[in-house]
């Protein structure tokens, strides 16, 4: 079946712009997870949904970022005012239940703000 | 603050030898482990996934977890160029969120 998709896979963005990433999780999976991934580093949680409710986004870096899931299935992050700091991959991971069970991740979007 | 921590490598070995990678957390009500695999430039890809102490084998992957002594472990008999890659460990708590460790680079040398 199909996995989860990211979009776009890279983004080039001048600072100061706007960004949106969308991510198409797993059809069936109830909870869906963003994190941020700086090059040598592990992922990062940023935050995450069950079905449409927003339960954690305690990793979000500031109030600059912002994500939603409208109707439990496709979820957006977006970055107001993007900085040169903001530039790393953004994965996204759908899991079938809640926490701690397996999460799968998409591509990831590479963002590069110059 | 809730920690897991890797070796970050690299770890080499020559090909058909066992890898072995080692993970550490600091969470206590850790109850689910994970070993991701992530290439270069690619996004992380599950592994093997380990919920009760002792050993759980699937292929040539062996997972290890002792819950005591607060580590997981993975194991990798037979290593293949093909395994070079980052492997990343998640222990998380129940209804807490995924923590990662840094990862070890795996190299394993033809």
């Amino acid at each position: 079946g199909a996995g989860v998709s990211q979009s776009p896979r890279y983004k080039v963005a001048k600072r100061g712009q706007d960004v949106a990433l969308r991510c198409d999780p797993i059809s069936g999976h109830v909870s869906l997870f963003w994190y941020q991934q700086a090059l040598g580093q592990g992922p990062e949680f940023l935050t995450y949904f069950q079905n449409e409710a927003q339960l954690d986004k305690s990793g979000l870096p500031s109030d600059r970022f912002f994500a939603e899931r409208p109707e439990g299935s496709v979820s957006t992050l977006k970055i107001q005012r993007t900085q040169q700091e903001d530039s790393a991959v953004y994965l996204c991971a759908s899991s079938l239940e809640g926490l701690p069970y397996e999460q799968y991740f998409g591509p990831g979007t590479r963002l590069t703000v110059t | 603050q809730k920690e897991v921590e890797q070796n970050s490598g690299p770890l080499s070995v020559p090909e058909g030898a066992i890898a072995s990678l080692n993970c550490t957390y600091s969470d206590r009500g850790s109850q689910s482990f994970f070993w991701y695999r992530q290439y270069s430039g690619k996004s992380p890809e599950l592994i093997m996934s380990i919920y009760s102490n002792g050993d759980k084998e699937d292929g040539r992957f062996t997972a290890q977890l002792n819950k005591a002594s607060q580590y997981v472990s993975l194991l990798i008999r037979d290593s293949q160029p093909s395994d070079s890659a980052t492997y990343l460990c998640a222990a998380p708590s129940l209804g807490q969120n995924f923590v990662f460790g840094p990862g070890t680079r795996l190299s394993v040398l033809p």
